[in-house]
């Protein structure tokens, strides 16, 4: 089952900051994110292991609350090259899925000057 | 490094055709993974490996067939194309068994087209 992104779409203007949430309704072991940039492959940004860590680096960071299957990507002083369409991807504790990774629905980035 | 290798970049068929979608990595990765896009879909899961001969379905599997037999490669087969297979197609992998405990690693996209 895919997590659930929102918002769908952000419009900011360089400067601004943004926060974007993922939920699952499974117990999470793992939470990632990706940010794609049009007619290009995803790239990775981070990843959280389940244990309630924060990471980050720069302008860009995450949380994830494991008692509740979220987590959320912070990005703070907007700068034009964040715009792109951002994808949390999630792995589930337990069972016998070897951590298979599904995604969210991704999330809409602009940054305008 | 090449990373990881998908080929044709663009593919074009007709209804009813089969096509083999190419994958391959040089990172020594055990775990690879096939994603579909589509617009407002997000990466859709079809099927994943976490080694040579092991196999698994991920969310949308139906009409896609697999099959690891390297480390190396992990091509995806359509059987009798469809047009609602029309999509991007991503290609990822990983090192360790489990896609969710490092990072994905994803080739450039192939762009598949059914009339």
């Amino acid at each position: 089952q895919q997590p659930v992104q929102s918002p769908q779409a952000v419009i900011l203007r360089e400067g601004e900051d943004a926060v974007i949430n993922c939920s699952s309704s499974k117990a999470l072991y793992s939470v990632h994110w990706y940010r794609q940039k049009h007619g290009e492959a995803p790239v990775f940004l981070m990843i959280l292991l389940k244990g309630g860590e924060q990471k980050g680096h720069e302008k860009i960071s995450a949380s994830f609350n494991e008692k509740k299957q979220q987590s959320s990507l912070y990005l703070t002083a907007s700068q034009l090259s964040y715009s792109g369409t951002y994808f949390c991807g999630t792995a589930n504790a337990g069972g016998t899925s070897y951590g298979k990774l599904t995604f969210g629905q991704g999330t809409i980035l602009t940054v305008h000057p | 490094n090449a990373g990881v290798t998908q080929t044709p970049k663009f593919q074009v068929l007709k209804t009813g055709q089969s096509m083999t979608l190419q994958c391959a990595q040089d990172m020594n990765h055990e775990y690879m993974s096939w994603y579909r896009q589509d617009p407002g879909m997000g990466l859709r899961l079809i099927h994943y490996s976490v080694g040579a001969g092991i196999t698994d379905q991920g969310e949308v599997p139906n009409g896609y067939n697999v099959s690891r037999s390297t480390t190396e490669d992990f091509p995806l087969r359509l059987l009798s194309a469809a047009p609602s297979q029309t999509s991007v197609y991503f290609c990822a992998s990983s090192p360790g068994t489990g896609g969710g405990r490092r990072p994905q690693h994803f080739g450039d996209g192939t762009r598949l087209s059914i009339l």
